[in-house]
């Protein structure tokens, strides 16, 4: 069954303290990973998409990684508009039109 | 240019009841798709419709129908509400020709069932 589980469940951190989010995932075959910010009340924002073993992508203060079984999005001196929750989700080979969601970090960054 | 916007942002149903959730995709969009997202949870696809016809559906029972008009827009329905139905329901639209990095998402409707 393809899964995909975030961890931590939430985190933390003092403005400027960096630190990792991670993606784990177990699927049949991977089409995408992809990162997305939602703030409450509001549907998820899209922010990075990674294809392949060794992609990276960078937007601001956010660096997002992958490898062949998690991704990982590092932030960067860390400001407090960057709180929200920070989903995972994947794209399947054989399943192009859904995407299978983690429940999500959800990040407090505290002046 | 105007968003996925969904309609009614709030709802408060009972038990037994049934529900119709709607959504009008981003401009120049003509594919929708319907997520339910509970508590703490992350979203979890129904299904994606388009050209008027449900294209894919996910792990959901028959009580989650849907509909797709020509203008594209789109409508949820359940029936018979279940207290476990309680979510935020979201609906994002693409173009057919784009990949997911180009699903937008709307705000949801708040279902919350009583």
């Amino acid at each position: 069954e393809d899964q995909v589980t975030q961890s931590p469940e939430a985190l933390r951190l003092q403005e400027g303290e960096s630190s990792s989010l991670n993606c784990s995932y177990t699927v049949s075959g991977l089409r995408g990973l992809f990162w997305y910010r939602q703030d409450p009340g509001k549907g998820p924002e899209f922010l990075f998409t990674l294809y392949s073993a060794g992609e990276e992508k960078e937007k601001e203060r956010l660096k997002a990684t992958l490898t062949k079984k998690e991704s990982f999005l590092h932030i960067t001196a860390p400001k407090p508009e960057d709180s929200a929750t920070y989903l995972c989700a994947v794209q399947v080979r054989y399943n192009t039109d859904k995407l299978i969601f983690g429940t999500g970090t959800r990040l407090q960054v505290f002046p | 240019d105007a968003g996925v916007t969904q309609s009614p942002t709030h709802l408060i149903k009972t038990r037994g009841q049934q529900v119709t959730l709607r959504c009008s995709p981003k401009s120049g969009h003509d594919t929708v798709s319907w997520y339910q997202q509970a508590l703490g949870q992350g979203p979890q696809f129904i299904f994606q419709y388009y050209e008027e016809e449900e294209r894919q559906r996910g792990n959901f029972p028959d009580r989650f129908s849907g509909h797709q008009f020509p203008n594209y827009s789109s409508e949820l329905n359940v029936n018979a509400l279940l207290l476990g139905d309680s979510a935020l329901y979201l609906c994002a639209s693409r173009t057919s020709g784009a990949t997911n990095e180009k699903l937008f998402f709307g705000s949801g409707t708040q279902l919350s069932v009583l």
